[in-house]
């Protein structure tokens, strides 16, 4: 299928590693932050979910930081196989406002077997 | 339960053309939102339905147009496409309250020639 991570910046890795793929998101204001993977030619899939008054959530093999104040968001993916090979976006919605997601820019995560 | 749905796939049209892409929502959402994302972006939103109506759009210009019905599906309408139109079309669906939890489908991919 064709790729959504062109001219995208790009994590490598390899199976078994742990990998961290870090977002920048925009609004202080935000309350509600979503990571998504979109695999080639496949829309985005909810990966985990983190809201505004909490610094960390773990899920299974994932787990998302959230430092408000540099407004910083991580996902870490423990273990990473070949099937996590895709492109992340984190995404921020905030309840009072603009209700609906903004995206980051993505990542493309590589792993090689 | 079946997921978001969209139709076409893929679709190719020519410069000047009028297009219609549709999407049926996950069982028991009722809002529909809808993204247009370009090789190697993010998402952008381009606007959402509640209640048959319009109640959120992003930065997108009038030719884009859209229409929710009774059943809670959705259609995108584009008319006088630009070469610029050319991008992977999404649709997100969310229970009603609960407008950041948005699942997507598997979007339609879009050419202009």
């Amino acid at each position: 299928g064709e790729s959504v991570g062109l001219h995208l910046p790009t994590l490598s890795v390899q199976e078994g590693d742990n990998s961290i793929i870090n977002c920048a998101y925009s609004n202080s204001a935000s309350d509600y932050f979503i990571w998504y993977k979109q695999e080639s030619g496949k829309g985005p899939q909810f990966i985990i979910d983190i809201r505004s008054n909490m610094d960390k959530r773990q899920g299974q093999r994932v787990t998302v930081l959230l430092n408000k104040t540099v407004k910083h968001l991580s996902l870490q993916i423990a273990a990473t196989q070949p099937g996590d090979s895709a492109v992340y976006f984190c995404a921020e919605f905030w309840f009072s406002g603009y209700s609906t997601l903004t995206f980051g820019k993505g990542t493309m995560l590589l792993v090689s077997p | 339960d079946a997921g978001v749905t969209q139709s076409p796939t893929h679709l190719i049209k020519t410069r000047g053309q009028q297009v219609t892409l549709r999407c049926s929502p996950k069982s028991g959402h009722d809002t529909v939102s809808w993204y247009q994302q370009a090789l190697g972006q993010g998402p952008q939103f381009i606007f959402q339905y509640y209640e048959e109506e319009e109640r959120q759009r992003g930065n997108f210009p009038d030719r884009f147009s859209g229409h929710q019905f009774p059943n809670y599906s959705s259609e995108l309408n584009v008319n006088a496409l630009w070469l610029g139109d050319s991008a992977l079309y999404l649709c997100a669906s969310s229970p009603t309250g609960r407008a950041g939890e948005q699942y997507f489908g598997p979007g339609t991919r879009l050419t202009v020639t």
